[in-house]
């Protein structure tokens, strides 16, 4: 019974390539969420959906672009890969956007663009 | 300056050890306070939650919140090493948009 899961798991591709990231929850959450981790284990928010709704969308480069088909699925697709955009991946899900709702986090999608 | 400073590490505690890992931040109006545990290679996963100042006990975890000085806590007692992982801090100043630390590799030896 996984809660929020990710294809692929692992992704490696030549730069300049496009690449799609898929997502899905099954806790019936209204609010997902696109995060980047780097090398070093730091974690930043790249976009938040809220019913299908964007609400946040973070200073990243227009060659990343979400979107939700439902409120269960959130993709994140990305054009044009660039050495920097090697990073872990991390889909995450919450019941709302009050500040006290758990974001539950996916297991990630490791991403090396060579 | 990053919103949140954390001590990335690593640290290296014998099995038994109090742990205490801490994160300053710096925009007074965050109000929601979280510890999230990841183990190597998995997705980080809420430990402690605490909304404004105070103290807030589970277990063997221990989370403080000094607003005053923009300075939280994570105390671990008597560790263990399936307490090995990496502790990120967050918070946020409105539901969804958390700010993460950079996170403390914590090892702990049998």
């Amino acid at each position: 019974d996984t809660a929020v899961s990710q294809t692929p798991k692992y992704l490696v591709t030549q730069m300049g390539n496009d690449k799609s990231i898929k997502c899905e929850q099954n806790l019936g959450h209204d609010t997902m969420y696109w995060y980047k981790q780097d090398s070093k284990k730091f974690l930043k928010i790249m976009f938040s959906y809220n019913n299908k709704e964007l609400i946040i969308n973070e200073t990243v480069p227009n060659r990343f672009s979400p979107k939700s088909p439902d409120k269960a699925h959130l993709n994140l697709h990305i054009n044009s890969l660039e050495l920097g955009d090697s990073a872990v991946y991390f889909c995450a899900s919450s019941p709302g956007l009050a500040g006290e709702d758990t974001q539950y986090f996916g297991p990630g999608t490791r991403l090396t663009v060579l | 300056q990053k919103e949140v400073e954390q001590d990335p590490g690593p640290l290296s505690v014998p099995e038994g050890a109090i742990v205490s890992l801490n994160c300053t931040y710096s925009n007074s109006a965050f109000q929601y306070f979280m510890w999230y545990r990841q183990y190597s290679r998995k997705g980080p996963e809420l430990l402690m939650y605490t909304y404004s100042s105070g103290n807030k006990e589970d277990g063997r975890f221990t989370a403080q919140v000094d607003k005053s000085s923009k300075y939280i806590s994570l105390f671990i007692r008597d560790s263990q090493p399936s307490d090995s992982a990496t502790y990120l801090c967050a918070m946020s100043a409105w539901g969804g948009k958390l700010i993460f630390g950079q996170g403390t590799e914590l090892s702990v030896k049998p």
